[in-house]
């Protein structure tokens, strides 16, 4: 049990669809990301929140928007997907997001398809 | 803007054996770096951080070192066991980049009964 909680493990969707990716971190954490792991490449940060305020985006196309309710719940929706964004989108918590000294703890991830 | 590089990006070996994957990045300046387990289809465990101003860190059959000038670190696994198969991620996060994590593309390891 990490403390961190995904939904849907498994999700397929076509390209018109409209989804949504949902987080819950249950570590009392302050700080909550998204990231994107493709085959074959390294993981890439999408998005930061920190007390429900996002502090970072890197260039992420506008078919994903993230959601953060509250610290404890991060959500991603996705709408008019590509194919290239099938991947594993993994969600991570830590206590702070302002220094490295924070370690952080991974969902299981959701496991993207996109026909 | 940092890069971080994992050498082998495979590995098999038989049961018991000692082995060392390694990881390099090009930016020293550099606040922590973690060793990762990946199992297949699954989320990210934490095995190891070390702080920048530390050498190394143990756990168990698991040790990681880091030399912050030379950009490099290195884990060791004793006694493999074929439970270890998973992929091993390396990541660092920078001094002025806060939380941020980069993360190298990982070894795939398999060890054999």
């Amino acid at each position: 049990e990490t403390g961190v909680t995904q939904t849907p493990r498994h999700l397929v969707m076509g390209m018109t669809n409209k989804k949504s990716l949902k987080c819950e971190q249950h570590l009392g954490h302050n700080a909550m990301y998204w990231y994107k792991q493709s085959a074959k490449k390294p993981l890439e940060l999408m998005f930061v929140y920190s007390l429900e305020e996002r502090v970072e985006n890197n260039s992420v196309p506008s078919r994903f928007s993230p959601e953060c309710p509250n610290s404890s719940h991060l959500f991603l929706h996705l709408h008019t997907l590509q194919p290239e964004d099938s991947a594993l989108y993994l969600c991570a918590s830590s206590l702070h997001h302002w220094t490295g000294s924070y370690e952080q703890y991974f969902g299981p991830g959701t496991r993207l398809t996109v026909t | 803007k940092q890069e971080v590089t994992q050498i082998p990006a495979a590995l098999s070996v038989p049961e018991g054996e000692n082995l060392v994957l390694n990881c390099s990045f090009t930016d020293s300046a550099i606040y922590n770096l973690q060793w990762f387990r990946q199992d297949p289809g699954k989320g990210l465990t934490s095995l190891l951080l070390i702080q920048s101003s530390q050498r190394e860190q143990t756990s168990g059959r698991l040790n990681a070192s880091l030399d912050k000038s030379s950009g490099r670190s290195t884990l060791y696994i004793a006694a493999s066991q074929p439970g270890d198969s998973a992929t091993y991620l390396c990541a660092v996060s920078g001094e002025t980049s806060g939380s941020r994590l980069t993360f190298g593309e990982g070894t795939q390891l398999t060890v054999n009964p």
